[in-house]
């Protein structure tokens, strides 16, 4: 079982649909991050947590330290939103690192 | 203000050759990591530095890889005699010098390497 698990895999939205992608981990945590993997492969650091939740634009972030669960919804999605999604968790001992396989979004206009 | 720069961005090589790969951080950002993305397989961490220091090694592997981020340069990541296992995506990533797992990181555009 991979320490930090998200769903869906694959997930398709028509424009304007409000989305979820979900994460959970198994390990203790210092930080939670998301990332965004475009399709020409580069990423982007979208939110770092520790706690709470963030909002930037369209998006946000939330994280429930006592479930162990972490959420990105994006709001009006559009299809440049269209790219992976990745979960990374940096753990609280022996500073591990580990990622989530990612969510793959596509958005059809 | 630059982003993260990685260089090459392709690199061929043939098996048995050494791969280098450059990562040039934000600048004032003291912090790199490094990460590996195999075909159809998610990141995986691989290891985080300092200036002259390697903080944390656990995700690479034991023979062929070492780091180094000098006072002066880029960071480097080395693998000798490459195999085609080898070949994949590597992502470099900075940030501030402060908490380093705690701060957001930003990636560079990664280096495909294709082991022939």
């Amino acid at each position: 079982k991979n320490e930090v698990e998200q769903s869906p895999q694959n997930l398709t939205a028509q424009e304007g649909e409000f989305i979820t992608i979900n994460c959970s981990y198994s390990v203790g945590i210092s930080a939670l991050h998301w990332l965004q993997q475009h399709p020409g492969g580069g990423i982007v650091s979208l939110f770092m947590l520790s706690s709470g939740k963030k909002k930037h634009g369209r998006l946000i972030a939330t994280i429930n330290i006592q479930e162990k669960h972490s959420s990105l919804h994006i709001t009006a999605s559009h299809p440049r939103d269209s790219a992976v999604y990745i979960c990374a968790c940096w753990t609280n001992t022996g500073n591990q690192f580990y990622f989530g396989t990612g969510t793959s979004l596509t958005v059809i206009p | 203000n630059a982003g993260v720069m990685q260089n090459p961005r392709h690199l061929v090589r043939r098996r048995g050759q050494e791969a280098r790969l450059r990562c040039s951080p934000m600048k004032g950002h003291s912090h790199v990591y490094w990460y590996r993305q195999l075909p159809e397989e998610g990141l995986k961490f691989m290891v985080y530095l300092q200036k002259e220091n390697i903080i944390d090694e656990s995700g690479m592997p034991k023979e062929r890889f070492s780091a180094e981020f000098p006072k002066e340069g880029p960071s480097i990541l080395r693998i000798q005699q490459v195999v085609r296992g080898d070949s994949a995506a590597y992502f470099c990533a900075s940030s501030p010098p402060t908490s380093g797992y705690q701060e957001t990181q930003y990636f560079g555009p990664g280096t495909r390497l294709l082991v022939l």
